[in-house]
């Protein structure tokens, strides 16, 4: 099983580009989140999706968009990249129900704004 | 909302010896979920052990294991006979048991953990 698998792992992006990174899940899990972990700080939820077609606000949404068109895909947007968001980015999903608690995590993606 | 504090940077660790890693929560709910990932240099976050609040028991997994003091809001795990392999940073993170809130879980820092042979 792939899980929750996370494309690119690594990229370098301009300030002011715009990229996209995309989260696929193969374990049919309703709940999807987007994180970025920086030194010091541990992980912080950017955006997170309780379904297809929903979206929700984290911790630290500025700067980000999301999107669930389908339910084993939660696509992550940055429209113009700045320094700030240099980060490592973690997708995760979960099943809720039946005392099902965890998250499944990707493999992250190092994103370097120049 | 709540908070996730874990208060030691870095910590290390002869190998064979037992080495607690601290964490401090702060909620006004009173169910709810902890755990502990190891995130090794591969960058996987590997969940290492769950505790459910509503359970007084101390969770164990091999040989890892936790001391959940609910009143104190304090969370430690606890690795006895320390292998190399258990160097990594280790989150300590928080989940409410809301249905509504999903499984987003709010993190600690972070502890980095070295074991020396």
């Amino acid at each position: 099983n792939a899980g929750v698998t996370q494309t690119p792992k690594f990229r370098v992006l301009k300030t002011g580009q715009s990229m996209t990174l995309l989260c696929a899940q193969d374990m049919n899990h309703e709940y999807m989140y987007w994180y970025r972990q920086d030194p010091g700080m541990g992980l912080r939820l950017i955006h997170y999706s309780v379904g297809e077609g929903t979206t929700a606000k984290g911790e630290v949404p500025d700067g980000y968009n999301v999107s669930r068109l389908k339910k084993q895909n939660f696509l992550l947007g940055l429209e113009s990249a700045a320094p700030s968001q240099t980060s490592v980015y973690f997708c995760a999903s979960s099943y809720e129900g039946q005392g099902k608690t965890e998250a499944f995590f990707g493999q992250g993606t190092r994103l370097t704004v120049v | 909302a709540q908070t996730v504090t874990q208060s030691q940077p870095e910590m290390s660790v002869q190998e064979a010896e037992t080495v607690t890693l601290s964490c401090t929560y702060d909620t006004s709910e009173s169910d709810y979920y902890l755990f502990w990932y190891k995130q090794p240099p591969s960058r996987q976050m590997i969940l290492v052990i769950r505790q459910e609040a509503y359970k007084q028991q101390n969770a164990t997994e091999n040989r890892f294991s936790v001391n959940f003091q609910k009143a104190a809001k304090s969370f430690s795990l606890k690795i006895s006979d320390s292998q190399l392999g258990d160097a990594a940073m280790y989150f300590c993170a928080y989940r409410s048991a809301r249905e509504t809130s999903g499984s987003r879980l709010t993190f600690g820092e972070g502890t980095q953990l070295t074991v020396n042979p």
